[in-house]
């Protein structure tokens, strides 16, 4: 069945610095939607990208979708303490009506 | 709007009892979906519905069972409960299948003993 991972599965960062999590689905995806959970929290939708090749950004996070729609990645620059939180990417296949997510990525920022 | 609604917050149960958790999405969205979070594995997908009448199984359904009587509600029974059911439990909402954002509730933790 389709599977979809995400690395790091933790990043510490200092205050300030740059922040990538990578998505690599087993199938090739329709989309590519990205989270974020706040801690006790609970998922908020951030974006979605549909297109082969697509890059979106929301002011200091940019994210993009693979040439073979399989993977993509989320990138923050120069992180602040309101980035902390799990990151999480989700995608359907085509055919399926199944959103599955990945595994998370769990960002904390030192100030 | 209140969005969707999960019943309850927290939850204890006992080795073998049933119950059911309740979602209710007031945005008359056609998809609904249930996902269980434990650590290191995120989100995963339990059974899902794609309009009233109408449910599918997702990545792991042993042990889960689902109806779809109405747009509103889409209740997840435990048959009979394990340790292993131990975990957060998010129901989601989407307008349509394609290209629509997911609505989560606000989440409800169960503790199997």
């Amino acid at each position: 069945g389709q599977q979809v991972m995400q690395i790091p599965q933790y990043q510490h960062v200092q205050e300030g610095e740059d922040f990538t999590t990578y998505c690599n689905s087993s199938t090739t995806l329709s989309n590519i939607q990205w989270y974020k959970q706040r801690p006790g929290g609970h998922p908020v939708f951030l974006i979605q990208l549909v297109k082969s090749g697509e890059v979106k950004k929301q002011k200091r996070l940019t994210f993009q979708f693979g040439e073979a729609k399989k993977n993509s990645s989320l990138h923050i620059t120069a992180t602040q303490t309101t980035d902390v939180g799990t990151y999480f990417c989700a995608g359907i296949t085509s055919g399926t009506y199944k959103y599955i997510f990945g595994t998370g990525t769990r960002l904390k920022v030192l100030a | 709007n209140a969005g969707v609604t999960q019943t309850p917050k927290f939850q204890v149960l006992k080795t073998g009892q049933s119950m059911t958790l309740q979602c209710a999405q007031d945005m008359n969205h056609e998809y609904m979906s249930w996902y269980r979070q434990d650590p290191g594995m995120g989100l995963r997908l339990i059974h899902y519905s794609v309009g009233a009448g109408i449910t599918d199984q997702g990545e792991v359904p042993n042990g889960y069972n689902v109806s779809r009587s109405t747009t509103e509600d889409f209740p997840l029974r435990l048959l009979s409960a394990a340790p292993s059911q131990t975990s957060v439990y998010f129901c989601a909402s989407r307008t349509g299948i394609k290209n629509t954002e997911a609505f989560f509730g606000q989440g409800t933790r169960l503790t199997v003993v």
